[in-house]
This record gives structure tokens, sequence and C-alpha cells, in this order.
């Protein structure tokens, strides 16, 4: 069973170019986080997703940023017209569920170097 | 709202040393908490958990017990190996299943 995969590992963007950041969840798992790390920083929660749905979305910033986790395939996290400040390695997990004490698996994340 | 607050780091041991690694929370209710770990240029894994008050996790030698008096959730191990190095999280569960982490402790420990 393989665990949550995201790619591409490294991702070096030119400043206003567009990134794609795509996470394949465990399989059984219907439920996506991503979240952000910023150089010397911890993890910070950005958006929650389930199939075809946000469900909360209180980290993401108002602008630039969205995420979609389709029916068929990946979650997707964009961001448009980067700029040097989105430098950082993205994580996205995935759990079978909401509740408090699930277990939710981490990717090897994406580190975004923009330019 | 709810956050946590960690030793901040890097911590550098010898091997066998004693290891400590604090973590303090603000919440409301009665949150799981989880010390993840994350070894250089991967992902972060669960090290351990505690879903309730005086719960204790444990696994690979270390140690985490919910302390609801004191909203601490250290993490203690006896002996620690030069293979522990990483850097560990504490982090809380949030409602819809996310998680709010510390800042993370960078731990090094040499030979």
């Amino acid at each position: 069973n393989a665990g949550v995969m995201q790619n591409p590992r490294h991702l070096v963007r030119r400043r206003g170019q567009e990134a794609r950041l795509r996470c394949s969840p465990m399989k059984g798992h219907s439920h996506v986080y991503w979240y952000r790390q910023l150089p010397e920083e911890g993890l910070k929660f950005m958006v929650y997703l389930q199939k075809e749905n946000i469900i909360d979305e209180s980290g993401m910033p108002k602008e630039r940023f969205s995420a979609e986790f389709p029916k068929e395939g990946p979650s997707i996290l964009r961001i448009q017209q980067v700029v040097r400040g989105d430098s950082a390695a993205y994580f996205c997990a995935s759990s079978i569920g909401p509740e408090k004490n699930t277990e939710a698996f981490f990717g090897q994340g994406t580190r975004l170097t923009v330019v | 709202g709810n956050s946590v607050t960690q030793m901040e780091g890097p911590v550098t041991l010898s091997e066998e040393a004693f290891l400590t690694i604090n973590c303090t929370y603000t919440a409301t209710g009665y949150p799981s908490l989880f010390w993840y770990v994350q070894y250089p240029g991967e992902g972060l894994q669960l090290l351990l958990k505690a879903t309730k008050a005086d719960d204790k996790g444990s696994n690979k030698g270390f140690e985490a017990t919910y302390r609801k008096e004191t909203t601490s959730f250290h993490l203690e191990k006896g002996s620690v190996q030069v293979s522990d190095s990483a850097v560990y999280f504490c982090a809380l569960g949030g409602q819809g299943g996310k998680l709010i982490f510390g800042q993370g402790t960078e731990l090094s420990v040499k030979p």
C-alpha cells in the first residue's frame, strides 16, 4: 500500500509563474490536508478537502492560492503568480476521516523555490 | 485560539544521553496530542499520540504523557542514538482533523 505521494519533490519557478503541486492520498483515504512549512518554522495548516469539496480553507491566503480534490485524480494545490515569499515546503497529509484521534499520514513534500 | 509552544532548538546531545523536549498547549476542550518526527529531506512521521488526559503515548523508546493540569505533552527518551537526529514536532488535533503544530525542535545526537 503506497503512502501519500507528492510530486514534484522539488519545483523551481520564476516570479510571476504558476506552481502546481500534486498529492495522491493513501489508498482508501478521502480526506486531504495541505500544510506549508516556511524556513525555520513549523507547519501551518492551509486547507482541508474531501473528494470534490473544500471543507476548511481558513489557512489559505486570500489571493493567488487555490486547491481542489477532484473525483478522479490527485489533489492539486495551485499558486498563481508566485512571489519569493511563496518559497517553502508544502506537505500533503491524508486520513480516513476527520475524527480528532485519526492518524494523518504525510507525504515527503514539495519544496518550492521561487527565483 | 488553539496553539502549541515547543522548546527551542537546536538540542545537541551525546549518544545515550537523556532527552526531554518540552511542549505546552492552549486549547478548548480535550484535543488529541501528537509528536511527529521529520528526518532530513523527508515528510513527517507520527511518533506517538495520546487522546485523553493521563494517557501515555510511547514508541521506539520515546514517551510522552498528556498532562491536563499543566497543559503539557513533553517528549522523553532515556538513551538517545545518533539515528534519532531529526526535527521533532508537537501537534494538537484541531477541528475537522487538522493539526496545529509547534515550531519544531531540531535534535542532533553526536557519537
